[in-house]
């Protein structure tokens, strides 16, 4: 398997829902990431997970809370979102925390109502 | 501040014509750069690095430290190269390395 996958494709949601962003990968590799992407703009960086270990966040608002429970998985909870958080999260890995290639996931579609 | 810039939204050729997406980059140490591609209905993808130095689907790129530009070109252009282009850079920060995105270059091909 040498894909990144994201569950849901898409997701609706209300402001005070509890929901969860769940990407998974099987190539081993020890760095994940969580990016925003708002229509027409560039992806943005959320948060870096390196052996399962948070090592970066962009001062994302609390209302995110990511979550690495193992090597392959990560996650991103959602709660008490604003319908400016209505965005495509992505979600990417790398064999290790460097500068190398950012494999990607096709993403997971957030409507906050 | 790390900043990539590329100044143009939209870049539309015909079939055959040299193509050049422009990147610039401020960046006080060595970065790393990339190209990555997105072509309609597919994922982000890596598209090349400036490390390789190869050519990829016939695009290549070459960084100006001089001119803090990495700038992507293809001779001829073909049509299944339309797509979303995004120059990207990796640099060392706290906590380990991070890739920021340019704004994006859309090109269209036309037959």
């Amino acid at each position: 398997d040498t894909e990144v996958t994201q569950t849901p494709k898409h997701l609706v949601m209300g402001m005070t829902n509890k929901k969860s962003l769940k990407c998974e990968q099987h190539m081993g590799h020890r760095a994940m990431y969580w990016y925003k992407q708002k229509a027409k703009k560039p992806p943005e960086l959320m948060f870096v997970y390196s052996y399962e270990k948070l090592s970066i966040n962009e001062s994302v608002p609390s209302r995110f809370s990511p979550e690495c429970p193992n090597s392959s998985l990560l996650n991103l909870h959602l709660h008490a979102l604003q319908p400016e958080d209505s965005a495509l999260y992505l979600c990417a890995s790398s064999p290790q925390i460097s500068a190398g290639e950012l494999f990607f996931g096709e993403g997971s579609r957030l409507t906050v109502l | 501040a790390q900043r990539v810039t590329q100044p143009e939204k939209l870049l539309s050729v015909f079939k055959g014509a040299p193509v050049e997406l422009k990147c610039n980059y401020s960046y006080s140490g060595s970065p790393e750069l990339f190209w990555y591609v997105q072509y309609s209905r597919q994922r982000l993808q890596l598209l090349l690095r400036h490390i390789s130095r190869e050519s990829i689907k016939g695009f290549t790129a070459d960084l100006n430290k001089g001119e803090t530009s990495f700038h992507l070109k293809k001779p001829f252009a073909q049509e299944e190269d339309s797509a979303m282009y995004y120059c990207a850079l990796s640099h060392r920060n706290t906590g380990g390395f991070k890739t920021i995105f340019g704004a994006g270059t859309r090109l269209f091909v036309k037959a």
